[in-house]
């Protein structure tokens, strides 16, 4: 069994303030995708990264690939209320199951 | 939105008591997927589908069936409830090609009394 794990578990920060994510295995993906769960909601795909080293930025997130393709990160630029949520990282080390991490709780205080 | 509905979206239950939860999707998607999320556990997967009748195990198999029929239903049976099995469960959907990026349902909150 690859494993995911993420960190940290919890995170509590105020409007404005940036945080980072983490996602680590000492496996490698073909692909690693971020998700974006809200309470009584399934998970949400935020972004997919696939080269090794890779940074996408959705607006104020940016997520990264590393270069081995084992970890990745999200960081979150002066955070909102709205960013408040599950964040579950999730790699697919081949064919078509996924991975997923066990999650990393936010909350962003107004 | 991916067009995934799952029903019923609540239920309560007695241990040993059989139960069957549902997936339905519009978006004719090759695969499913039936997860159960925990806390601290995150997503961890059931079963899956990679056609109609086509199915495979995932890694928390034990004390579940599924079923494909039709490429868009896809059931989760859980054959005799037990209290582990309270959980809420999720299905998703993907297509073939691409990165896997998998689309969820809103799922099913279970509760085994």
């Amino acid at each position: 069994t690859q494993l995911l794990e993420q960190s940290p578990q919890f995170l509590s920060i105020q409007e404005g303030e940036n945080l980072t994510v983490y996602c680590n295995s000492s496996s490698v993906f073909s692909s690693l995708q971020w998700y974006r769960q809200e309470p009584g909601e399934g998970p949400v795909l935020l972004v997919t990264v696939v080269t090794g080293g890779e940074v996408k930025k959705l607006k104020r997130l940016t997520f990264q690939f590393g270069d081995a393709r084992k970890d990745s990160s999200l960081h979150i630029t002066a955070a909102q209320p709205g960013d408040t949520g599950l964040y579950l990282c999730a790699g697919r080390p081949a064919g078509n199951k996924l991975t997923f991490g066990g999650g990393t709780r936010v909350l962003v205080k107004p | 939105d991916a067009g995934i509905t799952q029903s019923p979206r609540h239920k309560v239950t007695e241990t040993g008591t059989p139960v069957t939860l549902r997936c339905h999707q519009t978006e004719n998607h090759r695969y499913m997927y039936w997860y159960r999320q925990d806390p601290g556990h995150g997503l961890r997967l059931i079963h899956y589908s990679y056609g109609v009748k086509d199915t495979d195990k995932g890694e928390v198999s034990d004390g579940y069936s599924v079923s494909r029929s039709k490429t868009e239903d896809f059931l989760l049976t859980l054959e005799s409830a037990t209290s582990s099995q309270t959980s809420v469960y999720f299905c998703a959907i993907s297509g073939s090609g691409g990165n896997n990026e998998q689309f969820f349902g809103p799922g099913t909150r279970l509760t085994v009394l």
